[in-house]
């Protein structure tokens, strides 16, 4: 939906060092999210975007930072990678602010080892 | 801190039967509940619910929300195996830019 890529698909990484995920869309979207997904824990917000270079921390940012320098690229960065970070990370994009259903990429399986 | 919980965690049926998922929420400046459906893969999107009592229903699957008892649920007739997923809800806030999500519900439908 909404023609969102995430790239890579899966990574393998050693604790400590820095890791990017890429979130691309070609809708459009005005807003762009990360989340992570863990057993028990649902998805939980990273960091979210509303527009260039306007991002704004989620619940769990701790560790993450975000840059959006297009509309239709969104990137993730883990500075020091833990193995507390192992997990699925979904981005998300969503139109007007007049509308709420969020549209989910494909997911990105990250391990820290 | 907003917050959603969904009931039960986890659900084993045999085809045809109906099913009922809860989900409840307290969030500040509540927008809209929505309905996800995920399978091994990215969640995708279900139903929105903004106004209370009004049935949304495509095909087998219908909701309501309940928003003086701030909860929503998500029924299911005459199951089918395609159907097993996880069932996530989300609370919209922050003026409908931001969602909170619950645990999810994992159903399990047995030929």
């Amino acid at each position: 939906d909404a023609g969102i890529t995430q790239s890579p698909r899966h990574k393998v990484t050693e604790t400590g060092t820095p890791v990017t995920l890429r979130c691309h869309q070609t809708e459009n979207h005005r807003y762009m999210y990360w989340y992570r997904q863990d057993p028990g824990h649902g998805l939980r917000l990273i960091h979210y975007s509303y527009g260039v270079k306007d991002t704004d921390k989620g619940e769990v940012s701790d560790g993450y930072s975000v840059s959006r320098s297009k509309t239709e690229d969104f990137l993730l960065t883990l500075e020091s990678a833990t193995s507390s970070q192992t997990s699925v990370y979904f981005c998300a994009t969503k139109g007007a602010p007049e509308t709420y259903e969020q549209y989910f990429g494909p997911g990105t399986r990250l391990t820290v080892t | 801190e907003d917050k959603v919980v969904q009931s039960p965690l986890s659900l084993v049926v045999h085809e045809g039967d109906t099913v009922t998922l809860n989900c409840s929420y307290e969030v500040t400046n509540f927008r809209s509940l929505l309905w996800y459906k995920q399978e091994k893969k990215a969640p995708t999107f279900l139903f929105m619910l903004t106004s209370s009592g009004i049935e949304k229903k495509s095909g087998r699957l219908s909701s309501i929300l309940d928003k003086k008892e701030l909860f929503s649920i998500l029924n299911i007739t005459a199951t089918q195996t395609g159907d097993s997923a996880v069932y996530l809800c989300a609370a919209n806030n922050n003026a409908g830019n931001m969602l909170t999500f619950g645990g999810g519900t994992r159903l399990m439908v047995k030929p």
